[in-house]
């Protein structure tokens, strides 16, 4: 089957840097992707990767590494307005079908 | 180039009920997948449909059963409901079916009584 972990909370200043991680296990790994969820909300899409490395949207950026079946989000310059949940998701074989993580809930405070 | 829709808002079923949830995804976007939501958890993969066919599925019950209309609409029914049935249901709709990227409808909270 297939498994996601991540960080249940994580709690930041504004203005400031965080790091949500993931690490999955899973079959035919496709790629992984990046959901942002305000309550009441939709999720909606930041980013994905499907090879090694970092990807940079804006204030986000996504990196993947497939050989430790790892992943970050890392948040930059956070406005109160991050105060959201964070998924992560895997895409396995084709499809793209997600596999969601619980989701990490994070906090900015002023 | 309007986004998903998804009706209704809220609904409330008792036990054993039926229940059709609907979906209207964005246009040109042939692949549609569902998701179940539990209050505090990540959204679970129900099934997807590709071009009106079942593309896929999770680990649900044949009580789920979808349909998916040439005009980019499509259904969720749930027979027989369950107390657990209890949930936000997301449609999403996507173009590449390599990318991981899906267009998610606002949901419909189900309530089973």
């Amino acid at each position: 089957g297939q498994s996601l972990e991540q960080p249940s909370e994580v709690t930041a200043v504004e203005g400031a840097i965080v790091q949500i991680n993931c690490t999955y296990q899973t079959s035919g790994f496709y790629g992984l992707s990046w959901y942002q969820q305000h309550d009441g909300g939709a999720p909606t899409f930041l980013s994905y990767n499907a090879l090694d490395g970092l990807e940079e949207t804006g204030r986000f950026s996504s990196f993947l590494s497939r050989s430790d079946s790892y992943g970050y989000l890392l948040l930059q310059e956070l406005q109160m307005k991050d105060s959201a949940s964070y998924f992560c998701a895997v895409s396995h074989n084709a499809g793209n079908m997600l596999t969601f993580g619980g989701g990490t809930r994070l906090m900015v405070k002023p | 180039e309007t986004g998903v829709t998804q009706s209704p808002t809220h609904l409330i079923k008792t036990r054993g009920q039926q229940v059709t949830l609907r979906c209207s995804s964005q246009s040109g976007h042939n692949t549609v997948s569902w998701y179940q939501q539990a209050l505090g958890q990540g959204p679970q993969f129900i099934f997807q449909y590709y071009r009106e066919e079942e593309n896929g599925r999770g680990n649900f019950p044949p009580r789920f059963s979808g349909l998916q209309f040439p005009n980019y609409s499509s259904e969720l029914n749930v027979n027989a409901l369950e107390l657990d049935d209890s949930a936000l249901y997301l449609c999403a709709s996507s173009l590449d079916l390599l990318r991981g990227e899906q267009f998610f409808g606002p949901g419909t909270r189900l309530t089973v009584l």
